[in-house]
């Protein structure tokens, strides 16, 4: 069974550029999420998916990031126009709350997506 | 709000060390505490929980205790290896596997021969 996957693994673009991050959760979860860590800091919850709908947005910094997740499978992260302070690692997480065998709730993470814009 | 906190890095041990890495948190109700790990290009990886008070978690040689009364889930290991050295992330999450989960700002562990 695949894990989580991200891509692209790390993208590096200049300042108000657009770059899209995208996500691809285990096979049959219903839930998505988008963190991120920036600069060394903790890690920070962004928004959570039910199937295509959005749970809760709470910690998106603000409009120039949109997220996606259209048909309820993987999910985009858009960063439009990208500032310095975007750089950081963005984690994509997912889970089922009716878990398969040998499955927990428990939210698996990706590996993330380090971006750098200069 | 809901917090974290987790001493700060880096942490150099030689090998057989005894490891702690302290982790306080603040939350309202009764949050599950984890501790994750981040090895070198790779993903976050469930460590070890506990969902209760008192409850001890334990993975790979790594235990933490959930201590309701000051708060605390620090990360014991008895002795390190080499293969240990990654980044340590404290976190926890409110109750129901759809909340979202909080972190600390990491610690990263450096385990020398």
């Amino acid at each position: 069974e695949a894990g989580v996957t991200q891509f692209p693994s790390h993208s590096v673009i200049e300042k108000g550029q657009t770059v899209t991050l995208r996500c691809d959760p285990i096979s049959g979860h219903d839930n998505l999420y988008w963190y991120r860590r920036v600069m060394g800091k903790e890690i920070k919850f962004l928004l959570h998916f039910v199937k295509e709908s959005k749970q809760d947005e709470s910690g998106m910094p603000n409009n120039r990031f949109l997220a996606e997740r259209t048909g309820g499978t993987y999910s985009t992260l858009k960063v439009q126009p990208a500032e310095l302070e975007d750089s950081g690692v963005y984690f994509c997480a997912s889970n089922s709350l009716a878990p398969r065998a040998g499955e927990v709730d428990e939210q698996y993470f990706g590996p993330g997506t380090r971006l750098t814009v200069t | 709000g809901d917090s974290v906190t987790q001493m700060e890095g880096p942490v150099t041990l030689s090998e057989e060390a005894f490891l702690t890495i302290n982790c306080t948190y603040t939350a309202t109700g009764y949050p599950s505490l984890f501790w994750y790990v981040q090895y070198p290009g790779e993903g976050l990886q469930l460590l070890l929980k506990a969902t209760k008070a008192d409850d001890k978690g334990s993975n790979k040689g790594f235990e933490a205790t959930y201590r309701k009364e000051t708060t605390s889930f620090h990360l014991e290991k008895g002795s390190v290896q080499v293969s240990d050295s990654a980044v340590y992330f404290c976190a926890l999450r409110l109750s129901g596997g759809y909340q979202k989960v909080t972190f600390g700002t990491g610690t990263k562990l450096q385990v020398i021969p």
